[in-house]
């Protein structure tokens, strides 16, 4: 039950793209299409932002969208924005009823 | 409106035991598996345990079986987190958080901090 991959850090200038990584393995992100991501303010809850690999729920800007190739999950934000900065975490179910998250990923905006 | 309220937490020393509780309004309970999700102090999310709908089934995190124990009860839509042999690695906020359909989590309550220390 390692913590799926992320980079532990991205930045991009306002109206830029960037893309967050999630690498897991053949047994978790692999596996399934059971891929969320989590967008976090410090001090704040975690939201809901993409869930099954590339779903966004009702009320999420289409800046945010989510892929899958193999072991690995992207979440990709458009045209940033200086309230997309923040912390990002991404998870995967495991099988057996387990759930395992990504270390997170800490989004700067210049 | 979903809302969930954990209490319970507070500082306690290596070896002791806390119960935690979440206390849940605005939805059909019964009806949603429910997690419990921890975050150590500026560090990340970590799953902890899930249980199902009526508390027949649960599945833990390597870190925490056998030591912690996921009950619910339906009739007071409340989520207890039995922590047994705490150790200052378990340090943390515990957020209840509802399931939702392909192991999303759809809502998080605010959580509570558990501090274990001497």
């Amino acid at each position: 039950q390692s913590a799926l991959t992320q980079p532990a850090s991205v930045s991009g200038s306002p109206g830029q793209s960037v893309t967050i990584s999630c690498t897991g393995s053949s047994s978790d992100v692999g596996a399934y299409n059971f891929v969320s991501w989590y967008q976090q303010y410090p001090g704040k809850v975690p939201k809901l932002i993409i869930h099954d690999v590339s779903e966004r729920p009702s009320g999420v800007s289409n800046r945010f969208s989510g892929s899958k190739s193999g072991n690995t999950a992207s979440l990709t934000i458009s045209g940033l924005q200086v309230e997309d900065e923040g912390d990002y975490y991404c998870s995967s179910y495991a099988g057996s009823s387990t759930l395992i998250f990504g270390g997170g990923t800490k989004l700067t905006v210049l | 409106e979903v809302q969930l309220v954990e209490s319970g937490g507070g500082l306690v020393q290596p070896g002791g035991s806390l119960r935690l509780s979440c206390a849940a309004s605005g939805f059909p309970f019964s009806g949603y598996w429910m997690h419990w999700v921890r975050q150590g102090p500026g560090k990340g999310l970590v799953w902890v345990s899930v249980i199902n709908h009526d508390g027949s089934h649960t599945s833990y995190a390597d870190s925490v079986k056998g030591r912690f124990t996921f009950s619910r009860d339906n009739a007071k839509n409340t989520l207890y987190l039995q922590m047994n042999s705490l150790r200052a690695e378990d340090t943390a906020v515990y957020y209840c958080a509802r399931a939702g359909s392909d192991w999303k989590i759809d809502s998080w309550g605010q959580g509570t901090l558990v501090t274990v220390s001497s």
